[in-house]
């Protein structure tokens, strides 16, 4: 069936570069996305990539798709304290799947 | 503001009582959905509506119940018959079901059945 991994913990040391990997299954995926979810609360959707694009930015954040290998990252320059969270992949044909989600950390 | 409620941020419980959990958008949505959280685990789909007075199994429905009487509010009941309630659920809703529509999330309610 679909299924989305993803590790689940990744440390970075603030000012740094995080990137968080996903892979997923389902070939057919029309849209991928990326989710943040902050300690007690919900999840705010971060970006998103079209199964046909290779790379998004938006500002700190960029997103590499590469289709052939069903991988999908998550770049975010210069991490911050306030980029502690969960971070979800996701991946959506006709219903949307979720991966376990990446905790990161950020280190002082 | 246009946005997802859902009430209370915490309820307590105790085991073989029915509780009913609030979900409000004024987003004019047409989907909605549930999701329950466990710790360490991704978001697992519990209902969804795609439409007023209709509304699917997600993968866990087992022991849970919806209604959809108003497009902005899916209540979810969680009966007595579920096995594990103890867990983080959170509402969703999105303009539509199709692949085009990103959703978007409430805040979350913890529910605590001792």
């Amino acid at each position: 069936g679909e299924d989305v991994e993803q590790s689940l913990f990744l440390s970075v040391r603030e000012g740094d570069s995080s990137v968080i990997n996903c892979t997923y299954t389902d070939s057919s995926s029309t849209y991928l996305y990326w989710y943040k979810q902050e300690p007690g609360a919900g999840l705010q959707l971060l970006t998103y990539i079209f199964s046909n694009m290779d790379m998004k930015q938006d500002q700190r954040l960029t997103v590499l798709l590469n289709k052939k290998d069903k991988h999908l990252s998550l770049r975010i320059a210069d991490t911050q304290t306030g980029d502690s969270a969960i971070y979800f992949c996701a991946e959506r044909d006709d219903k949307i799947i979720f991966g376990k989600g990446t905790r990161l950390h950020i280190l002082p | 503001d246009g946005g997802i409620t859902q009430s209370p941020k915490y309820l307590f419980r105790k085991e073989g009582q029915n509780v009913t959990l609030s979900c409000e958008q004024n987003l004019n949505h047409d989907a909605m959905y549930w999701y329950r959280q466990d710790p360490g685990q991704g978001l697992r789909l519990i209902y969804y509506s795609q439409i007023v007075n209709d509304f699917q199994k997600g993968d866990i429905a087992e022991g849970y119940s919806v209604s959809r009487e108003k497009k902005e509010s899916f209540p979810l009941t969680v009966t007595s018959a579920q096995k594990n309630p103890t867990a983080f659920y959170l509402c969703a809703s999105s303009m539509g079901q199709g692949s085009t529509y990103e959703q978007y999330f409430g805040p979350g309610t913890r529910l605590t059945v001792t």
